[in-house]
């Protein structure tokens, strides 16, 4: 079984609103992944964690904030979000960061909308 | 830096024709190649990958891809086109920084 799930499949929020994206694996990987994808573009690494701690931060401003409570679930706390952060944020796991070859597989993602 | 182009915004194919989205890679040292699909409001979907060995690889859906070192290529392929294949192919690789670097993406349209 090679799924990722992602929660909620739609999220509309205000500005001022604070919501939280959800992923879930259960594949035994220990690395898990946020990129955030534009309409008809490639996705942008946002985070990595390894091993439930953050390896990769990629300048992503503070008003997105990640947790990993263990190592089945990673988290994505907004709060004052812009219209431009409006995007399909997808999540993604494998088996282990640093091995070369290492496959990442995909959530189906959460289509954010912030008015 | 480690980069892929597809040099194809999107790719026609008729139903029942064989089917090329191409990809170009540079990179230093061993490349570490893969493609991925992505169907409309969906997240990516795993097709196959290059790590070492067979120029030939083979992945899901009845894809393949042909690695071409000389040519720095890593073309994705399939005999025999579905309409059900029309989706954004991802080529990408992986970077010096372990990270997963995406091409642009190429639309394909299978026509019936």
């Amino acid at each position: 079984d090679t799924e990722v799930t992602q929660t909620p499949k739609h999220l509309v929020m205000g500005m001022t609103n604070k919501k939280s994206l959800k992923c879930e694996q259960h594949m035994g990987h220990r690395a898990m992944y946020w990129y955030k994808q534009k309409a008809k573009k490639p996705p942008e690494l946002m985070f990595v964690y390894s091993y439930e701690k953050l390896s990769i931060n990629e300048s992503v401003p503070s008003r997105f904030s990640p947790e990993c409570p263990n190592s089945s679930l990673l988290n994505l706390h907004l709060h004052a979000l812009q219209p431009e952060d409006s995007a399909l944020y997808l999540c993604a796991s494998s088996q282990d960061y640093l091995i070369r070859t290492d496959t990442q597989y995909f959530g189906p993602g959460t289509r954010l909308t912030v008015l | 830096a480690q980069s892929v182009a597809q040099p194809e915004d999107q790719v026609n194919v008729a139903e029942g024709n064989p089917l090329t989205v191409k990809c170009t890679y540079s990179v230093s040292g061993n490349p570490y190649l893969f493609w991925y699909v992505q169907y409309p409001n969906r997240g990516l979907q795993f097709l196959l990958k290059y790590i070492t060995g067979d120029n030939l690889v083979k992945g899901s859906y009845g894809f393949e891809a042909e690695f071409n070192k000389s040519q720095t290529s890593f073309h994705l392929k399939k005999p025999s086109a579905l309409v059900s294949d029309s989706a954004l192919y991802f080529c990408a690789v992986r970077d010096r920084d372990d990270k997963i670097i995406f091409g642009k993406g190429t639309r394909l349209h299978i026509l019936p």
